[in-house]
């Protein structure tokens, strides 16, 4: 199977500041990587995709990094804005199956 | 496009009770997933689908049972509510099993006393 995990449960940066959300996983068959966000009372809103085959891959504002070596993967978010504040989840593939983390809620401070 | 559908938006049952979660989506998605979220926790996999007629269990499927006779439709039943069912319900969907992101529905929230 796998598990998913985040290093801090919480993560405070003030506005404009960059913010970097990290995730460990432990099943190295993994190959398809997926951040959510969620916002308080909604449902979790895909931010950004990776497959094994990359190491990275960018967005509007966000950039995803995969280190196949250490099993750990980071959201980076450039330029970090108050609609950015939210909880993050990572999720990994098992099978046919998405495997998510406990998630880290991102403050943005004025 | 509706996207992802879920009703109802919020439920209290006594213990003991039973009730339907309903889903539907309206993209033509093969796969489509229950899971629960307990406050301040990620999501725990309950049941998928890979298609009509097929479902599966997931981590912690104890308590429930799915039925999936639509592309559309997947819904979540609980028999004998517990204290312990007592969370955020989620369901999503999407169009295969690898590469593709999940669409959520935006939860039910259900309270058991």
């Amino acid at each position: 199977g796998e598990s998913v995990g985040l290093h801090l449960p919480t993560l405070s940066v003030q506005e404009g500041d960059n913010s970097i959300i990290n995730c460990a996983y432990s099943n190295s068959a993994s190959d398809y990587f997926i951040w959510y966000k969620q916002e308080s009372g909604k449902g979790p809103q895909f931010i950004i995709d990776i497959r094994s085959n990359m190491d990275k891959r960018q967005g509007q504002r966000v950039t995803v990094l995969l280190n196949k070596t250490v099993k750990h993967l980071s959201l980076q978010i450039a330029a970090t804005q108050p609609g950015d504040s939210a909880v993050y989840f990572c999720a990994g593939t098992s099978g046919s199956r998405l495997t998510f983390g406990e998630g880290t809620q991102l403050t943005v401070n004025p | 496009n509706a996207g992802v559908t879920q009703t109802p938006k919020f439920r209290i049952l006594k213990i003991g009770q039973s009730m339907t979660l309903q889903c539907t989506q309206d993209m033509n998605h093969n796969y489509m997933y229950w899971y629960r979220q307990d406050p301040g926790m990620g999501l725990k996999l309950i049941y998928y689908s890979v298609g009509a007629g097929i479902t599966d269990k997931g981590e912690v499927p104890n308590g429930y049972n799915v039925s999936r006779s639509t592309t559309e439709d997947f819904p979540l039943r609980l028999e004998l509510a517990a204290p312990s069912q007592t969370s955020v319900y989620f369901c999503a969907s999407t169009l295969g099993a690898w590469g593709y992101e999940q669409y959520f529905g935006p939860g039910t929230r259900l309270t058991v006393t």
